[in-house]
């Protein structure tokens, strides 16, 4: 089983479109958990961290649920440039362990 | 500079060459990270210096992978004798201390014919 779980996707949606993200992760002692987006053929870049309190930044609200070890990510009013793939990471003694990534294909 | 910077940004091998990575992270980070991403996957760790102290070289796939950064700034990762499952891009990152938030580089794509 992978340390970090997401699905893959592709989520196709309309302009204007809700979509939500989820990731579950499997080390109980992680104590830090983010998004980051990648576009195609560039490198990862942090979207958001995550608390269990929830935090939001505009259209995007991210979630933690640390009793069930799930992470969310919920972006409202989709963009076309909110089309990218979006990994879940959580931080694991010093390191980043990075989910395989959900696609977004946000069309007009 | 600004970014994190990789060199080269292509490079092509054939089976059985060694190739040598580059990294010159931003100035001052103390932490750099070397990530290999396969196609359609998520960035897997592969090791972590602090300074010029390598800290965590648990992901580096065989004694084939090295990393090195000797003065605590530029990393350099060579692969020898590659061989074609070494086909990847190779991120590397930094960040001014720990495993939080990271800054990436645009990566190194490495295929190995």
């Amino acid at each position: 089983r992978k340390e970090v779980e997401q699905d893959p996707g592709p989520f196709n949606v309309p302009e204007g479109a809700t979509v939500a993200f989820n990731c579950t992760y499997s080390n109980s002692a992680s104590q830090s958990f983010f998004w980051y987006r990648q576009d195609c053929r560039k490198e990862p870049k942090l979207l958001m961290s995550v608390y269990s309190s929830g935090n939001e930044d505009g259209r995007f609200t991210a979630q933690l649920n640390r009793a069930s070890q799930y992470i969310s990510l919920l972006i409202r009013d989709s963009k076309l440039s909110d089309s990218a793939t979006y990994l879940c990471v959580v931080n694991k003694i010093q390191k980043l362990v990075f989910g395989t990534g959900t696609r977004l294909l946000v069309s007009p | 500079g600004a970014g994190v910077s990789q060199s080269p940004r292509y490079k092509v091998a054939k089976r059985g060459q060694d190739v040598a990575l580059r990294c010159d992270p931003i100035s001052g980070h103390v932490s750099l990270f070397w990530y290999q991403q396969a196609l359609g996957q998520g960035p897997e760790f592969l090791t972590y210096f602090q300074n010029e102290a390598q800290l965590d070289k648990s992901g580096l796939p065989s004694d084939r992978f090295f990393a090195e950064r000797p003065e605590g700034s530029v990393s350099t990762l060579k692969i020898q004798r590659t061989q074609q499952e070494d086909s990847a891009v190779y991120l590397c990152a930094s960040s001014v201390t720990g495993a939080n938030v990271l800054t990436f580089g645009a990566g190194s794509r490495l295929t190995v014919l």
